[in-house]
């Protein structure tokens, strides 16, 4: 059985920083893309970050406006996904979900979600 | 970036009827490799998105062949025929052609 567990989540003060993982199992990580998506308070999806597989020389893209504050990474012996959250904005806030993907056929797994409130 | 226009907002349905929601691209999704990189996700209540379709029209792993996904260019439709009550929630449609990848902002698929 797939699963994508993320953790790290929670309440946090504008300016400050979290880390987000993704542990995962029930498929074969090191050959899957990962992606990290969020869902703000009303409901709108935004795609964040995605990082490709070591054949692909672990590429990262992201987002712009989370570009210089957001962190992707990956380790692929302990099939997880991580997202540095630097300098916190209060429009940061939201659901925040780790998706597996094959490259040209969507997200094929999601996680359950993890929530990060920003606010003073 | 590009927007991905979903109509209508909300669709009441019959259980048993068909639906049918459009995706409408501000630009043309066709990839100049060729493939047209647009998805759908459903998500039901309390749960997280779930793939349904992509490039159009493949219909991802144990996905009913209720579901279809048609279109092309920048205007595509998800067609549900014999909608069940696992079906309702929000559908959204989503464009991977362009960079930044963007997702449309949902229809509500609800009893009527």
């Amino acid at each position: 059985e797939v699963q994508l567990v993320e953790t790290g989540g929670g309440l946090v003060q504008p300016g400050n920083s979290l880390k987000l993982s993704c542990a995962t199992s029930g498929f074969t990580f090191s050959t899957a893309w990962m992606n990290w998506i969020r869902q703000t308070p009303g409901k709108r999806l935004e795609w964040l970050a995605q990082i490709e597989d070591k054949s692909n020389n672990y590429f990262i893209s992201y987002l712009e406006s989370v570009k210089g504050r957001f962190t992707i990474s990956r380790d692929d012996s302990k099939s997880s996904v991580y997202l540095q959250m630097n300098n916190l904005k209060e429009e940061d806030t939201a659901i925040y979900y780790c998706t597996s993907d094959s490259g040209e056929e969507g997200f094929d797994y999601w996680g359950q979600g993890v929530m990060v409130t920003v606010s003073s | 970036d590009v927007v991905l226009t979903q109509t209508p907002v909300a669709q009441p349905v019959t259980l048993g009827d068909q639906a049918s929601i459009s995706c409408r691209s501000s630009q043309s999704l066709v990839h100049s490799n060729g493939n047209t990189y647009l998805e759908w996700y459903l998500q039901k209540p309390g749960q997280s998105p779930q793939l349904l379709i992509y490039k159009v029209s493949n219909r991802f792993s144990g996905v009913p062949d209720r579901f279809i996904g048609s279109g092309s260019g920048s205007d595509f439709t998800l067609k549900i025929s014999r909608v069940e009550p696992e079906d309702l929630g929000v559908y959204y449609c989503f464009q991977a052609t362009h960079d930044p990848p963007t997702f449309g902002s949902g229809t509500k698929l609800e009893i009527k």
